[in-house]
């Protein structure tokens, strides 16, 4: 079966401290992305990839890091520097002008 | 500023009965939209995708419009069951001028939450 996956479902994080999300897909697609999403506010971008070993900022990306060193994956790094962390997080990926599958999601929650 | 506008914000429905959701968009210049559904703590969906030429697209109970003069797309859905229950996502894609991506950029509009009741 081709798919996105995220893990974990479930996240904490304590004060201070950094904790990364896993997203992998093995749709073969070149290009993949991180969205943060608030009650009432639409997704909004953080990072997004293109092609491996490159990734851009996105709308909001500060408090944020990524890599991409397989076409595969896709992970995203809840800095301390991120004060406000507590959000469901959305990856996607998606081929040109095709449209995007997204993973079903980890909820971030702050201890 | 691109932006992309819903409303209802959140609408209550009996089982069985129609709705239509709105989305209003800014966006410039325009490539498609899609109307997704994401069931709570899951990711979207896609339930349709129309581009500047097309007006009306159906999937199943669901029927959506676009009137790209207006920048205005509509999402029906008729004789409404409990799955159905959801927020519903319009996303509107368009092409920057500059940057040479030929993926589009996606502007996300805030949702509409539906609850079905029976």
């Amino acid at each position: 079966d081709g798919g996105i996956t995220q893990s974990p479902k479930y996240l904490f994080r304590k004060e201070g401290q950094n904790v990364t999300l896993s997203c992998e897909q093995n749709l073969n697609h070149d290009a993949m992305y991180w969205y943060r999403q608030d009650p009432g506010q639409g997704l909004r971008l953080i990072y997004y990839s293109q092609i491996v070993n490159d990734f851009q900022k996105g709308d909001i990306a500060e408090g944020y890091s990524v890599s991409r060193e397989k076409k595969e994956s896709f992970p995203l790094t809840v800095t301390s520097a991120q004060k406000n962390p507590t959000a469901f997080y959305l990856c996607a990926s998606r081929e040109t002008g095709d449209e995007p599958f997204f993973g079903s999601g980890t909820q971030l929650s702050v201890l | 500023k691109n932006q992309v506008e819903q409303s209802p914000q959140s609408l209550i429905i009996l089982e069985g009965k129609n709705c239509t959701l709105q989305c209003n968009y800014t966006v410039s210049p325009f490539s498609n939209l899609r109307w997704y559904k994401q069931d709570t703590g899951r990711g979207p969906v896609s339930l349709t995708i129309m581009t500047f030429s097309e007006n009306t697209k159906s999937n199943g109970r669901y029927t959506a419009t676009l009137d790209a003069d207006t920048k205005q797309s509509s999402l029906h859905i008729t004789a409404s069951q409990l799955s159905d229950s959801a927020s519903y996502i319009c996303v509107v894609s368009f092409t920057p001028n500059a940057g040479g991506t030929s993926y589009g950029k996606l502007t996300f509009g805030q949702g509409t939450i539906l609850t079905v009741h029976p």
